[in-house]
């Protein structure tokens, strides 16, 4: 069966760090992958997409980026957090082509100080 | 401008059939409606999705009308632990978007 891990769970970091979350999906080949940020209380915004490896579409202007180094691989990053990056942000996978459900894990809190 | 409209909160009763309605009037052809539950500090997870007209699984059943303008979500003789938010999401087609609803934060009392 598929699976699909996040982490960290939590996260602190100061304002102007770095930020690395990684995903995995694991039982499944070439998924669509998806980054999402829920801010608390709040629906899910899509931050980005990826078809494939090297493939990322971004939905929404930021300071984050994404990446996918691998096919079951999917990373959120930022050079230097903002105070309003904070936020419950999930990872999501589908199999490929459009229209099929996606499967999401367990997400990441992030608190900026 | 494709959008997904649904009410923010509801309550109900235990026991008591629970139809939650989703509207997306810019649905295109070919988009699917998927409706997600999403328990505090957890994933949303799958309900069930659709493409028209009515479908049904073991947790849920989804009712879409012939003009696919909105979908309603039905959840039979609910209980406590289907307190949670739910989430309507239509992938529109012809923009290539992702568009969840904002979200019905469903309030089941004993």
């Amino acid at each position: 069966s598929q699976t699909i891990h996040q982490w960290p769970a939590t996260l602190v970091q100061p304002v102007g760090s770095p930020l690395s979350l990684e995903c995995t999906v694991e039982g499944t080949s070439n998924p669509n992958l998806y980054w999402y940020r829920q801010a608390a209380g709040r629906g899910l915004q899509l931050l980005f997409y990826s078809v494939g490896i090297g493939q990322i579409s971004s939905e929404v202007p930021q300071n984050l980026s994404a990446s996918r180094p691998q096919d079951r691989q999917f990373i959120l990053s930022s050079k230097k957090l903002l105070l309003s990056d904070s936020g419950f942000y999930l990872c999501a996978w589908s199999v490929e082509g459009g229209g099929q459900p996606q499967h999401f894990g367990d997400g990441t809190r992030l608190s900026i100080l | 401008l494709a959008k997904t409209t649904q009410p923010i909160s509801m309550d109900s009763y235990e026991g008591q059939e629970v139809n939650i309605t989703c509207s997306h009037n810019n649905i295109a052809t070919n988009d699917y409606i998927t409706w997600y539950q999403q328990f505090p500090s957890q994933g949303p997870r799958f309900i069930i999705q659709g493409y028209k007209t009515k479908v049904t699984n073991e947790v849920a059943s989804l009712f879409i009308p012939a003009d696919r303008k909105s979908s309603t979500l039905s959840l039979p003789r609910v209980s406590l632990s289907d307190t949670a938010v739910y989430y309507c999401l239509v992938e529109y087609g012809n923009t290539g978007k992702l568009i969840f609803g904002q979200g019905t934060t469903l309030q089941v009392k004993p």
